[in-house]
């Protein structure tokens, strides 16, 4: 029964390249949250989906990002022309998508860049 | 506003102690959820609990226990018997979704705990 699965581990970019992050939910999960960890800091909600659906984006910065979740396929946090702030811990969550329900991690994507 | 107060940045303790992480949230819901998560030094996030609004029967679970107060809007954390593979940050989070179907997390800035040897 595999887990909430993230890829890749570990990403390097230099300033201005694209980032794309990957996040495949637990089996049975129809819904996918992504959270950013910047360094010495908490975890920040970024945004909130289901299948085809972006349910809430409220915490996703107004430019250069942006995330789906398509019918088939993980979903993806997409991050273009990446800055030396961006680097952080993307966690994707998953859960069944009932109220209170609790959403299980991934291992995260540590993203560097350079 | 902040919704998740964790108001110890760091606790260090000698293994047997015991440790009291202490939240307390802020929210206009009357159904709400709240949950405590693990982060060892390896990075990934542990769920430990999740507690709803209605039920403040505190919980134990081997070392760990849950102390839920809504007249206080808390939901401490003790481990008792402390160990150093306790050692990890443990984050308290909420989730408002009673009414809207936006269940999203909000997490305090965290706990770090190190237990020593």
């Amino acid at each position: 029964n595999a887990g909430v699965m993230q890829n890749p581990r570990h990403l390097v970019r230099r300033r201005g390249q694209e980032a794309r992050l990957r996040c495949s939910p637990m089996k049975g999960h129809s819904h996918v949250y992504w959270y950013r960890q910047l360094p010495e800091e908490g975890l920040k909600f970024m945004v909130y989906l289901q299948k085809e659906n972006i349910i809430d984006e409220s915490g996703m910065p107004k430019e250069r990002f942006s995330a789906e979740f398509p019918k088939e396929g993980p979903s993806i946090l997409r991050i273009q022309q990446v800055v030396r702030g961006d680097s952080a811990a993307y966690f994707c969550a998953s859960s069944v998508g009932l109220a209170g329900n609790e959403q299980f991690f991934g291992p995260g994507t540590r993203l560097t860049v350079l | 506003a902040q919704k998740v107060t964790q108001a110890q940045t760091e606790i260090s303790v000698v293994e047997k102690e015991d440790v009291t992480l202490d939240c307390v949230y802020e929210t206009r819901d009357t159904t709400y959820y709240l949950f405590w998560y693990k982060q060892p030094p390896s990075g990934e996030l542990v769920f430990l609990i999740r507690r709803n609004s209605f039920d403040e029967q505190n919980e134990i679970s081997g070392r760990y226990s849950w102390n839920f107060q809504k007249s206080t809007s808390s939901f401490n954390f003790t481990i008792t018997a402390s160990q150093v593979v306790d050692s990890a940050v443990y984050f308290c989070a909420l989730s408002e979704g009673g009414w809207s179907n936006d269940y999203k997390l909000s997490f305090g800035a965290g706990t770090t705990v190190t237990v020593r040897a």
